[in-house]
């Protein structure tokens, strides 16, 4: 069975200062996606970032961006030039490409950004 | 476009009550999943819907179930209540079923079992 694993509950960084949360996933399927989704305090959980397996090159978004390691089934997100506004719970996803098939999450790390 | 609402909000019961839970899709939207979050648990898949079918389910008991309607809204249902099902329940809307569809979440209904 597939599993998601954050490793931090919980995290600090300064405000304007880069921080990596890690995510490691155990699958037997070779065509899948992962995602970073971001819970803030009290508001809706919405989409960061999401990687296709398939693809080699990692995904970014403005500040966030990932660093996708198939072989060693790591999918760690990189925020930089924090801010205030991330501090959020963060979830790591994963979902295989077949059909019926559900989404997996992580039990979350918990982000507070420093002023 | 009017995203993923969930109604109630808030909701009190007592145990071996039951209790229904309201998710109402972005438009055009047609497959529907329910989260249950807890501190202890982080976030559990209990089902998805498409076209009114459920096409996949978490490991929950059979006190749990819902539906899907024609219009894509969905319904969640939990009978003969317990404590331990005290939780934030988020509903979430994709296009459709396809693995890397986004998924949208509502504001969720915050449960509280006493």
């Amino acid at each position: 069975a597939q599993t998601v694993t954050q490793s931090q509950p919980e995290m600090s960084v300064q405000e304007a200062e880069t921080v990596t949360l890690s995510c490691t996933y155990d699958t037997s399927e070779s065509d899948y996606y992962l995602f970073w989704y971001k819970q803030p305090p009290s508001r809706q959980m919405i989409l960061v970032i999401r990687q296709e397996a398939y693809k080699q090159q990692n995904a970014t978004e403005n500040r966030f961006s990932v660093n996708f390691q198939k072989a060693a089934k790591s999918f760690s997100l990189k925020i930089s030039d924090s801010q205030l506004g991330d501090a959020a719970m963060y979830f790591c996803a994963y979902r295989s490409e077949g059909r019926d098939d559900k989404i997996i999450f992580g039990k979350g790390t918990r982000l507070h950004i420093l002023p | 476009k009017a995203g993923v609402t969930q109604t109630p909000r808030y909701l009190i019961k007592t145990r071996g009550q039951q209790v229904t839970l309201s998710c109402s899709p972005i438009s055009g939207h047609r497959s529907v999943s329910w989260y249950q979050q807890t501190p202890g648990q982080g976030l559990q898949f209990l089902f998805e819907y498409f076209s009114e079918t459920q096409r996949n389910k978490g490991n929950f008991p059979g006190r749990f179930s819902g539906r899907q309607f024609s219009n894509s809204r969905s319904e969640m249902n939990v009978s003969t209540l317990e404590l331990g099902d005290s939780a934030l329940y988020l509903c979430a809307s994709s296009l459709g079923l396809a693995g890397g569809e986004t998924q949208y979440f509502g504001p969720g209904t915050r449960l509280l079992v006493l």
